[in-house]
């Protein structure tokens, strides 16, 4: 069973909302990460966290806020979404002890933007 | 793009049957890691495999990495049906602290 808890599992959002998506783990980990996935396409990143600080953005488009409150916790909020946004948006976390880490990832949150 | 490409994109298999997938990647790197994802699920990682190692295996899965060719490959024995997913490679090269993914191989294993 995966260590990394995204909710809401499923979110069915229009382009004018504003929604969040939350990720916590557990683990100690002081590196947290979200990353995007269309369907059959690999994951690719989107926000790095080490130590609550953004260290990587992937240039993502403004409409998608990164947070970190605290070690266990990461959000991302969403506003203004398109149709073209609708994914699988995976949270993973890892320690923050070099070059020879393991990444864990949560189940995903399925995102809809109608 | 960073993205490393696998191939081949589909593979399918009878139970029983070894599966092998190969990814390639573009970057010098530290490590270089496996993931399995079920349709629709998070990816659990398999194995990790350092630069300055060639082979790895753990279970039934052996992992081996020439860094020359900048080449991975994942073989499977012995397969079973619970083994259908696609499995990812991801480098982590020595600049970044996050993966790049590679484009994956759906792999069917039929009963």
């Amino acid at each position: 069973d995966t260590e990394v808890t995204q909710t809401p599992k499923h979110l069915v959002m229009g382009m004018t909302n504003k929604k969040s998506l939350k990720c916590e783990q557990h683990m100690g980990h002081r590196a947290m990460y979200w990353y995007k996935q269309k369907a059959k396409k690999p994951p690719e990143l989107m926000f790095v966290y080490s130590y609550e600080k953004l260290s990587i953005n992937e240039s993502v488009p403004s409409r998608f806020s990164p947070e970190c409150p605290n070690s266990s916790l990461l959000n991302l909020h969403l506003h203004a979404l398109q149709p073209e946004d609708s994914a699988l948006y995976l949270c993973a976390s890892s320690q923050e002890t070099g070059a020879m880490r393991t990444i864990y990832f949560g189940e995903g949150s399925w995102l809809t933007v109608v | 793009s960073q993205q490393g490409e696998e191939d081949p994109q589909a593979l399918s298999i009878q139970e029983g049957e070894n599966a092998t997938m190969n990814c390639s990647y573009k970057t010098s790197i530290n490590n270089l890691q496996w993931y399995r994802q079920n349709s629709g699920r998070g990816l659990v990682h398999l194995i990790l495999i350092r630069s300055n190692e060639r082979e790895k295996h753990s279970g039934r899965l052996r992992v081996t990495l020439d860094t020359s060719k900048k080449s991975s490959s994942l073989l499977i024995t012995a397969s079973r049906a619970a083994d259908t997913a696609s499995y990812f490679c991801a480098n982590q090269d020595t600049g970044r602290r996050a993966l790049t993914f590679g484009s994956g191989t759906r792999l069917q294993v039929q009963p």
